[in-house]
């Protein structure tokens, strides 16, 4: 079936430093893909909508010039956090969603838990 | 705005348990539910969905039926294996564009 690669799944990182996160569709195209974060114990919060060629779409208080998204190609979108602090260790999870009509589904990845020191 | 609360975990079962988790949502409109499982180490799968009220999704063995008169969803199997330890996650998308609001997810743990 359809998966979803994203890497890494563990980084360790100093304050300061940006760290980017890869989300790549391996087996279809995905126009759009979103990026999510979710703090222990609580909720994935969905953080921006992905469209390939384009901007990204920011969910209401998701800093748009710390999170960067780019989706370059149909098969990868990477969310880069900038300047990373404490506040923004995390664990965040990509989806794609393969659009085909009865087909269209949407597929997650494995997440990656950042951890800022 | 729309929401999705689930129980808290975990939850410790012994094999051939019944397992419920209970999920209950709050949204404008007819939104579809989603429950989703994350087994360690991987990404999420979707387990079961239901797209209008009093749909049951069901899926190796997991069922969960749309009340919208209750506004839940809860999950429901007769008898968990060892295998079914994972996270679970209660979804809705209230629009049908991929954007899925979710629950806090429950963990699940079943001994031998």
């Amino acid at each position: 079936g359809a998966v979803v690669s994203q890497h890494p799944s563990r980084v360790i990182c100093k304050s300061g430093t940006s760290v980017k996160i890869e989300c790549r569709s391996l087996d279809f195209q995905a126009t759009t893909m979103f990026w999510y974060r979710q703090f222990p114990k609580q909720s994935l919060m969905l953080m921006a909508t992905s469209n390939e060629g384009s901007k990204a779409t920011y969910e209401q208080g998701v800093e748009k010039d710390k999170f960067l998204i780019n989706h370059a190609s149909l098969t990868l979108s990477t969310l880069t956090v900038t300047s990373a602090h404490p506040e923004d260790s995390s664990f965040y999870i990509c989806s794609a969603l393969s659009q085909g009509g009865a087909n269209e589904k949407l597929f997650f990845g494995s997440g990656t838990q950042l951890s800022v020191l | 705005g729309d929401s999705v609360t689930q129980m808290e975990g975990p939850v410790t079962l012994s094999e051939e348990a019944f397992l419920t988790i209970n999920c209950t949502y709050t949204a404008t409109g007819y939104p579809s539910l989603f429950w989703y499982v994350q087994y360690p180490g991987e990404g999420l799968q979707l387990l079961l969905k239901a797209t209008k009220a009093d749909d049951k999704g069901s899926n190796k063995g997991f069922e969960a039926t749309y009340r919208k008169e209750t506004t839940s969803f809860h999950l429901e199997k007769g008898s968990v294996q060892v295998s079914d330890s994972a996270v679970y996650f209660c979804a809705l998308n209230p629009s049908n564009t991929g954007k899925l609001i979710f629950g806090q997810g429950t963990t699940l743990q079943v001994k031998p």
